[in-house]
C-alpha cells in the first residue's frame, strides 16, 4: 500500500527555472494539499484541493500553480524558482471532514 | 478562522522523566485536533487524535493528550520519555466543515538526554 507517494526527493534548481513536484495518492482520498515547511515557522499551506477539478489557495500561494485533474494526482508547478522558495514540500491527503492527513516522503528543494 | 500556539518552541527532559508538550487552539467550530511527530530528515507520523469522542486520546509510543474546551487546549504528555522520542512535534486544528485545512502550529522541539 503506497499511501501518498512525492517525487523527486530532491531538487536543486535555478533562479527563473520551472518544475513540477507530483505528488500521487491511491487511497481515493477527496481532500489534497501541499505544505511547505520552514525551520521555525512549522508547515504552511500552499493549496488545496476538494476533488478532481477544484483548487483553491491557501496561506502561501504565490509562486506556485496547481491542478487537480484526477482524485489521485495533485502536481504542485513552481513557475519561475527564486531563492525564497528553498523549502521542504509536503503533500497530503485525506478524507473530507474530521478525518488526520496522509503525508508524503517530502521533497527538498533548494533555488541557488 | 482557525489557529494552533504551541507555547514552547523547545523542551528538554531527561529519560525516564514525564514530557509535556502544550498546544493551544483557536477554532469557530468544533475542532479536530491531531499531534504530529517528525524525526530529523522524515516525513510526519499521526501520533494521536481528537475527533469529538473521548476527551482523553492516547496515541502511539504512550502518548496521550486530552482536550479541554473551557482552557481550549490539548497538551501531549507521556509518562516517562526515552531517547527515541527526540524529534519535533506539532499540534494541528482542523475545522468541521467541509474543505477545511489543516493548520499547524509552529511545533516544538523535544531533547531527550541520557
Amino acid at each position: 500500500n503506497a499511501g501518498v507517494t512525492q517525487t523527486p526527493k530532491f531538487q536543486v534548481l535555478k533562479t527563473g527555472q520551472s518544475m513540477t513536484l507530483q505528488c500521487a495518492q491511491d487511497m481515493n482520498h477527496e481532500y489534497m494539499s501541499w505544505y511547505r515547511q520552514d525551520p521555525g515557522m512549522g508547515l504552511r499551506l500552499i493549496h488545496y484541493s476538494v476533488g478532481a477539478g477544484i483548487t483553491d489557495q491557501g496561506e502561501v500561494p504565490n509562486g506556485y500553480n496547481v491542478s487537480r485533474s484526477t482524485t489521485e494526482d495533485f502536481p504542485l508547478r513552481l513557475l519561475s524558482a527564486a531563492p525564497s522558495q528553498t523549502s521542504v514540500y509536503f503533500c497530503a491527503s485525506s478524507r473530507q471532514g474530521r478525518a488526520e492527513a496522509f503525508f508524503g516522503q517530502g521533497t527538498r528543494l533548494t533555488v541557488v | 478562522a482557525q489557529s494552533v500556539t504551541q507555547l514552547d518552541s523547545h523542551v528538554s527532559v531527561s529519560e525516564g522523566t514525564p514530557v509535556l508538550l502544550r498546544c493551544n487552539y483557536s477554532s469557530s467550530y468544533s475542532p479536530s485536533l491531531f499531534w504530529y511527530v517528525q524525526h530529523p530528515n522524515k516525513g510526519l507520523q499521526l501520533l494521536l487524535k481528537y475527533t469529538s469522542a473521548a476527551t482523553l486520546v492516547k496515541g502511539i509510543n504512550g502518548f496521550e493528550a486530552e482536550f479541554k474546551k473551557s482552557e481550549t487546549s490539548f497538551h501531549l504528555t507521556k509518562p516517562s520519555a526515552h531517547m527515541s522520542d527526540a524529534a519535533e512535534y506539532f499540534c494541528v486544528v482542523r475545522g468541521s466543515g467541509a474543505g477545511t485545512a489543516l493548520i499547524f502550529g509552529k511545533g516544538t522541539t523535544l531533547s531527550v538526554s541520557s
